[in-house]
């Protein structure tokens, strides 16, 4: 249980392209799902928290207008990374917590998506 | 903002408990500590949480002392599969806000 997918799970694009990558809980549902952002050998880094039938919360330093975050349903996320430059290549991974668990900061995690921005 | 530390790196051999210690000292009060595994470039896998005390289960074990400003991941009888990324992931106080911060990231080495 607690599967979470991502699609699609490599991009490669034009710099000045958008991309759209989905998040999935399939066995459960997530009231709150996450974004992070992995740099080579970092660690992750926390963009957005996506609430679902509301706006997203973004960290600081992480402009809104670029990375659009749409949270329509209690399964599905999606991160659109807008006007995209090298600078954005990167992996990014959503992940999902289960509705209901409270205090408990029980994420399950998707696979990732490598962006390379050409 | 008080960063989660952790050892950057830990070699240990096959069989042996390998204990991965991360410091937090500004962890928010009633929130959990979680710990993660990653194999590169994959998602992180959800190992064990806990909030105090000592937690198990059948992977491994998570030591939280009272203060709650560190705590230990320990893997019993390490196999060479084992050789991943380790992370803590905590929320750390700062002011009235909270944030979801991972730490580090210990890179173990299991060797044979």
């Amino acid at each position: 249980g607690a599967v979470v997918s991502q699609h699609p799970s490599w991009v490669i694009c034009k710099s000045g392209t958008s991309v759209k990558i989905e998040c999935r809980s399939l066995d459960f549902q997530a009231t709150t799902m996450f974004w992070y952002r992995q740099f080579p050998k970092q660690s992750l880094m926390l963009m957005a928290t996506s609430n679902e039938g509301s706006k997203a919360t973004y960290e600081q330093g992480v402009e809104k207008d670029k990375f659009l975050i749409n949270h329509a349903s209690l399964t599905l996320s999606t991160l659109t990374v807008t006007s995209a430059h090298p600078e954005d290549s990167s992996f990014y991974i959503c992940s999902a917590r289960p509705s209901g668990t409270g205090g408990a900061e029980t994420q399950y995690f998707g696979p990732g998506t490598r962006l390379l921005v050409l | 903002l008080a960063k989660t530390t952790q050892p950057i790196s830990m070699d240990s051999y096959e069989g042996q408990e390998v204990n991965i210690t991360c410091s937090h000292n500004n962890i928010a009060t009633n929130d959990y500590i979680t710990w993660y595994q990653q194999f590169p470039s994959q998602g992180p896998r959800f190992i064990i949480q806990g909030y105090k005390t000592k937690v198990t289960n059948e992977v491994a074990s998570l030591f939280i002392p009272a203060d709650r400003k560190s705590s230990t991941l320990s893997l019993p009888r390490v196999s060479l599969s084992d050789t991943a990324v380790y992370y803590c992931l905590v929320s750390i106080s700062s002011g009235s806000a909270r944030q979801l911060t991972f730490g580090s990231g210990t890179q173990l080495t299991v060797l044979p």
